[in-house]
């Protein structure tokens, strides 16, 4: 199946910081998302993202496909920032299947006042 | 508002009580799944439904059912759960299969089995 890796696994930001998170994926994909999962355990979608660039407010997000990576970009941090940022991409372990998401292991953000 | 509802939000129940945790989309979504989370192991995929009464097992099935008899409600049932089913639990719809749509997220139910 689908490898999907995210780096780096903690960060630790003083409030106002700028940051990047990476996602590689080991096959090509025409299907990616960028979750936020709260500390309420709540996942928050972020980002339908195959390709290119989008924006929301001070997060955005971008995905190279022909090189199997993904960066979310989080702009001056705020303590509301904090949780697991996840990414996702479909996959399809058989020919017929209606596929799944295979998540990464997921980059555990805090942000500190 | 589009969105996909499950309850309960938590649940302490005791082993071999049969449970079941609703959900529900209001996006006239074909595509319904089941996955659970659990430290260390990350999200994996429990069962999903292409349309009405149209079910298939995800990565870990075991222990669980589903149902679709309509084409907004996927509940998830535990007949006899066990403590190895203390878990986190999402359901995700989508509109069709994956891709090119993305998947939306319920709240999430968090359960423990005593």
């Amino acid at each position: 199946g689908i490898q999907v890796e995210q780096s780096p696994p903690d960060l630790i930001l003083q409030e106002g910081a700028n940051s990047t998170l990476r996602c590689n994926f080991s096959d090509s994909v025409n299907n990616l998302q960028w979750f936020h999962q709260n500390p309420w355990g709540q996942l928050i979608n972020l980002f339908y993202i195959p390709s290119g660039t989008k924006q929301n407010g001070r997060l955005s997000a971008t995905t190279v496909a022909t090189e199997r990576y993904s960066l979310l970009y989080i702009s001056s941090s705020q303590t509301t920032d904090s949780g697991v940022y996840f990414c996702a991409v479909a996959e399809y372990p058989t020919t017929d299947s209606w596929g799944k998401l295979q998540f990464g292991a997921g980059t555990q953000v805090v942000v500190t006042p | 508002e589009a969105q996909v509802t499950q309850n309960p939000r938590y649940l302490i129940t005791v082993t071999g009580k049969k449970l079941t945790v609703t959900c529900s989309q209001n996006m006239n979504h074909e595509y319904m799944s089941w996955y659970r989370q659990d430290p260390g192991l990350g999200l994996r995929q429990i069962y999903y439904s292409m349309n009405v009464e149209v079910t298939d097992k995800g990565d870990v099935p075991e222990g669980y059912k589903v149902s679709r008899k309509e084409k907004r409600n996927f509940p998830l049932i535990l007949e006899s759960p066990s403590p190895n089913q203390t878990s986190l639990y999402f359901c995700a719809s989508s509109l069709t299969r994956l891709p090119p749509t993305e998947a939306f997220f319920g709240q999430g139910t968090r359960l423990t089995v005593v």
